[in-house]
C-alpha cells in the first residue's frame, strides 16, 4: 500500500543553519505531495505542495522538489529561525476513486538561538 | 474568516462513557476529514466525507466509533463506549473539491483523555 517515510527526529539546529528533512514515498500512479507544519498546540497547516514530477513547491523560505525517479520530496531551508521550531509532516494524496491522504510520522525540529 | 472550529478543546471522561466531538468546517468546503493523532501511531485518517456523504471509513478503528455529517456545516465523531486506548488528539479538517489535491485546513484539535 501507499506509505510515506520521514527521517526520525528530533532534529536540533542552530539559528541560520541549513535544514534538510528527508521524505520518501511509495505509491502507484501519480500522487500529489505535501509538507505540513504543526506548531505546539495547533492543528497542521499546509507549508507547500507539488502535484507532478519535477515540480518545486516553496513557501516562507522552505522548498521541496518532487523527484519521481527517487520517489522523494525532501524539505530544505537555507537558514532556519527559532520560529521554525515545529513538527513537519510529509504527506501524499492519491486519487483512488475516492482519495486518501497518507501522512508520515512527523519530524520534530528544534532551532536554538 | 473563521477557520475549522472544533469543540470541546479538551475532554476528560471515564471509561465506558459516551464521547461526542464536534466540528464546523470552513464555509464553502465540501470535504471533511477526521484524524486521530497519538505518539505511537502518528496521524491516522479515520473517515472522510464529500458533500456530506461518507466516502471512506476504513480507518475507523471499530464499531465503537461512528461519525455523521447531517449538513454541510456540522459533523460529529462519537465514541461509545470509550476506552483508555482512545486517548488521543482528534483533528477535524476540511477542504474544497473532491479529488484530494487541495489543501486541507485543520482545526485546533480536541484532546481526549479517557481514564
Amino acid at each position: 500500500g501507499d506509505s510515506v517515510t520521514q527521517m526520525e527526529g528530533p532534529v536540533t539546529l542552530s539559528e541560520e543553519a541549513f535544514l534538510t528533512i528527508n521524505c520518501t514515498y511509495t505509491a502507484t500512479g501519480y500522487p500529489s505531495l505535501f509538507w505540513y507544519v504543526q506548531y505546539p498546540g495547533e492543528g497542521l497547516q499546509l507549508l507547500l505542495k507539488a502535484t507532478k514530477a519535477d515540480d518545486k513547491g516553496s513557501n516562507k523560505g522552505f522548498e521541496a522538489t518532487y523527484r519521481k525517479e527517487t520517489t522523494s520530496f525532501h524539505l530544505e531551508k537555507g537558514s532556519v529561525q527559532v520560529s521554525d521550531s515545529a513538527v513537519y509532516f510529509c504527506a501524499l494524496t492519491r486519487n483512488t476513486g475516492g482519495f486518501k491522504t497518507i501522512f508520515g510520522a512527523g519530524t520534530r525540529l528544534f532551532v536554538k538561538a | 474568516d473563521a477557520g475549522v472550529i472544533q469543540s470541546p478543546r479538551h475532554e476528560v471522561t471515564e471509561m465506558g462513557q459516551e464521547v461526542t466531538l464536534r466540528c464546523k468546517p470552513i464555509s464553502g468546503h465540501n470535504s471533511l476529514f477526521w484524524y486521530r493523532q497519538t505518539m505511537m501511531r502518528g496521524l491516522e485518517l479515520l473517515i472522510y466525507f464529500n458533500n456530506n456523504v461518507p466516502i471512506d471509513d476504513s480507518g475507523m478503528p471499530e464499531d465503537r466509533f461512528s461519525a455523521k455529517m447531517p449538513n454541510a456545516s456540522f459533523s460529529t465523531l462519537k465514541i461509545q463506549p470509550s476506552e483508555p486506548r482512545d486517548s488521543a488528539v482528534y483533528f477535524c479538517a476540511s477542504s474544497f473539491g473532491s479529488d484530494g489535491y487541495n489543501e486541507q485546513f485543520f482545526g485546533p484539535g480536541t484532546r481526549l483523555t479517557v481514564l
